[in-house]
């Protein structure tokens, strides 16, 4: 069975520009959540969906928003990119509160 | 919200020796979850245990609920045992899936 898998897995970006990251997750999970990792510290907390529907919202600006589609894979967009959004964005998926499983991860550089 | 702390936050080892992490949580948990995160980047699950030990050869792990902590040990390290350990919960409300610790970061020295 294939894994979370996350595309691109390496991005640059000018300072302003949008960007969207793509996750699909392990087949017959519906949970899809999103972190960021910035170099020296834990994964952050984004965004959860489960069954397409938002269940939770960490701590980011209006600048950061997701979907998830009715095949259960997921988008990450990003407005307005800041030097500061550099990071390695992780997604995750689950059953539901069960066991999460992350993907290998989008590095993204912001110039 | 929960908190995570970790500790140590960095570890050298010989290979070939223990070494006992330990994950503190600041409320009561009913997941917990230990990950090694490669070179990179991706994490790699160890363990999901929220109450009891689990073992995985050489890997272990223990969690005391009632007390708040988690440990995770290594025995006989290898140097490709060596990346970050991350131990990560989520809070009660479950609004928020996982809260990650800071992480140790190991280096096993052949």
């Amino acid at each position: 069975d294939a894994g979370v898998t996350q595309s691109p897995t390496h991005l640059i970006k000018t300072r302003g520009q949008h960007v969207t990251l793509r996750c699909s997750p392990i087949s017959g999970h519906k949970s899809v959540s999103w972190y960021q990792q910035v170099l020296g510290q834990g994964p952050q907390f984004i965004f959860q969906y489960y069954e397409k529907e938002e269940r939770g919202r960490g701590n980011f600006p209006d600048r950061f928003s997701a979907r998830q589609f009715p095949n259960y894979s997921s988008e990450l967009n990003v407005n307005a990119l800041l030097l500061g959004d550099s990071a390695l964005y992780l997604c995750a998926s689950s059953l539901d509160r069960t066991e999460a499983f992350f993907g290998q991860g989008t590095r993204l550089t912001v110039v | 919200g929960i908190q995570v702390e970790q500790s140590p936050p960095d570890l050298i080892l010989q290979e070939g020796a223990n070494s006992t992490l330990r994950c503190n949580f600041s409320d009561s948990v009913n997941n917990l979850q230990w990950f090694h995160q490669n070179p990179w980047g991706q994490l790699i699950n160890l363990f999901y245990i929220p109450s009891g030990t689990k073992q995985n050869g050489r890997l272990s792990a223990t969690t005391v609920a009632t007390e708040r902590y988690s440990l995770l040990y290594i025995s006989s390290s290898q140097t490709t045992d060596s990346g970050v350990y991350f131990c990560a919960a989520p809070t009660n409300s479950g609004n928020t899936p996982l809260v990650f610790g800071k992480g140790t970061r190991l280096s096993v020295i052949a």
